[in-house]
Order: structure tokens, then sequence, then C-alpha cells
């Protein structure tokens, strides 16, 4: 139990273009969800909150209108990295909570973004 | 920002020895959890210790919390080649605008040979 996705695993585009990416809980239903970004041999970054059914809450430092969140169901979120350029090649992982014992969060595999 | 300092960065074992890694935080916590990431992969949940808990075990790992030092400790008994993996703790802090908002340390990179 307690999966989740990411797609795609990994993509390439140009500079300028929009980029998607979705994180789904796949066997449990996660009103919070967040995003992460990890720059290589570096750790992650919390780069913000998604609530289901409500704005998502940016980090400091995390461009909002840059990096358009979405959560429009219990077991989807969306990032969209609009305008991307090539510093925003990252990779970039989800995670959702879900209550076990405690709230844990349980990571997807993660989409490798690489902007040329 | 990072909450978390881990050290070391790196660690170079072989099969069958003991790897500890530390974890340094600085805000009061719920919790702390520690994570496994295979190169360039997604992260994989270890084991989470509450803040009222001192030790916690789970197979080979043994996880110990000193919150008046702030700081963890994970220990990997009887190492594998498949322990091969970048370690992360990452805290779960108090504050009320940060529930469920996880901070990561810098990660110590351990590597097994056989």
């Amino acid at each position: 139990g307690a999966v989740v996705s990411q797609h795609p695993s990994w993509v390439i585009c140009k500079s300028g273009t929009s980029v998607k990416i979705e994180c789904r809980s796949l066997d449990f239903q996660a009103t919070t969800m967040f995003w992460y970004r990890q720059f290589p041999k570096q750790s992650l970054m919390l780069m913000a909150t998604s609530n289901e059914g409500s704005k998502a809450t940016y980090e400091q430092g995390v461009e909002k209108d840059k990096f358009l969140i979405n959560h429009a169901s219990l077991t989807l979120s969306t990032l969209t990295v609009t305008s991307a350029h090539p510093e925003d090649s990252s990779f970039y992982i989800c995670s959702a909570m879900v209550l076990v014992r405690d709230y844990e969060q349980y990571f997807g595999p993660g989409t490798r973004l690489t902007v040329t | 920002s990072q909450q978390g300092e881990e050290d070391p960065q790196a660690l170079s074992i072989q099969e069958g020895e003991n790897a500890t890694m530390n974890c340094s935080y600085k805000t009061s916590i719920n919790n702390l959890q520690w994570y496994r990431q295979n190169s360039g992969r997604g992260l994989v949940h270890l084991i989470l210790i509450r803040s009222n808990e001192r030790e916690k075990h789970s197979g080979r790992l043994r996880v110990t919390l000193d919150t008046s030092k702030k700081s963890s400790s994970l220990l990997i008994t009887a190492s594998r080649a498949a322990d091969t993996a970048s370690y992360f703790c990452a805290t779960d802090a108090v504050e009320a605008d940060s529930w469920g908002k996880l901070q990561f340390g810098a990660g110590t990179q351990v590597v097994v040979t056989p």
C-alpha cells in the first residue's frame, strides 16, 4: 500500500516551453501533497505544499507563477514548470501524506527534467 | 533552508560491517524520519521516530533520537552491497504552519563494497 507514482519519469524539453508533471496516489487518498526539487548530489528542497481544493502554498524563494501547482482531486496533483530554462533542470519529487500511525509521507519515484 | 546537517558526508565500508550516520537539527520536532535514495531514484521511507521516543529498531536498522542535543543517529548493522545508497534524515517541525513539511538533511552517501 501507499504507492505514489509520477509521470513522466523523465522529460527533455526546449527552453521556453512548459512541462507538466503528474503525481498520483494509487491506493489511498491524500489531502496534502508536497513538491520537492533535488539538484545533483544535493538534498531535497521543499518547493510547495499542495492541498486538494485550495491554492498551493509556496516556500520562500519559489516563484509561484513559474511553478504552477494544481491539486484537482484527492489522488492527483500536478506541477507545471512554465517557460522552462536550463537552470530549472532538476529532479522533481512529489510526496503524499497519509495517516498510518503517524502522518507519514510516501514519495514518488521522481521526474528528471532536462531543459536544453 | 536545510534543517538538518548530516555527517559523515560519505562513508565507505565493507560488507558485514556496521554503518553509522548522524543527523543534527535546529528546531523542536514532532518526529524525525530516515529515508534511503538509490542513485537517481525516489525516496524509500525507512523509519520514523517520534519526539518522545529515544530508540527504535527495524530489522537491521537502529535509530536513536536525543532531543536535548537535537540529534539522531542511524545504524545499519551487517551491511550488504544492496545498502549502497544515500541516506537522508528529515524532520517534521512543531511550528504551526509547518505541519507535514519535511526539512531534509544534506545526506550521507554510503558505499558498501563486497
